[in-house]
């Protein structure tokens, strides 16, 4: 069964800096990886789309990176603003079990002006 | 991207009446639509993917009997919160994937649904 770790749970950050959010699987047998923002009590913004035969996605100040055989992604966020305070998710979609996508807990971003 | 839409977007029902949320995908067809709970400053929590002309396939632990889940059309698929408590109480989030040419690419999400049950 697919688990999937996300580190730090939350973070405060002043404006301006470059931050790196982790996640981690467990079940390396994924077709592909999103990252999600949530704002309170919305539903989700995807961010990036990796498929498992790629290394990295950019958009705009967004980088996220896959590295599939160690069950490992990771979400750069460039010059942080303000607007940027979210939630990031980070969700695999499994190969196993039916293409099911499983999400982590998220990381809690906010970044003071 | 492709949208899913969502409705409603909240509601409030008393103990013991039925919940009735849709989830439509606008501007793409979708045969497997996913429906999640989460609960506050947690994160989303599959409950069941829903076929579209078949019976929807539960995740251990959710009762099919109280969340049943209906997809009788491509672009639509319901979720009806049967017999509500207020542990019931939640946020619903229901989401479609895009294939292009036979390969599954993004889920989209739709805005959720914030239940509460009083």
């Amino acid at each position: 069964k697919q688990e999937v770790t996300q580190i730090p749970a939350a973070l405060s950050v002043p404006e301006g800096e470059n931050l790196v959010l982790n996640c981690s699987f467990t079940d390396s047998a994924i077709y592909n990886l999103q990252w999600f923002r949530q704002d309170p009590g919305k539903g989700l913004t995807s961010l990036l789309l990796i498929q498992s035969s790629q290394r990295e996605q950019t958009s705009g100040r967004l980088n996220a990176s896959l590295d599939k055989s160690s069950g490992r992604s990771t979400l750069y966020i460039a010059a942080s603003q303000p607007g940027d305070s979210a939630t990031y998710l980070c969700a695999p979609l499994g190969v196993t079990g039916g293409f099911k996508t499983i999400f982590g807990a998220g990381t809690r971003l906010f970044v003071k002006a | 991207g492709a949208v899913v839409s969502q409705h409603p977007s909240w509601v409030i029902c008393k103990s013991g009446t039925s919940v009735k949320i849709e989830c439509r995908s606008l501007d793409f067809q979708a045969t497997t639509m996913f429906w999640y709970r989460q609960f506050p400053k947690q994160s989303l929590m599959l409950m069941a993917t829903s076929n579209e002309g078949s019976k929807a396939t539960y995740e251990q632990g959710v009762e099919k009997d109280k969340f049943l889940i209906n997809h009788a059309s491509l672009t639509l698929s319901t979720l009806t919160v049967t017999s509500a408590h207020p542990e019931d109480s939640s946020f619903y989030i229901c989401s479609a994937r895009v294939y292009r040419q036979g390969v599954s690419t993004e889920a989209f999400f739709g805005q959720g649904t914030r239940l509460t049950v009083v």
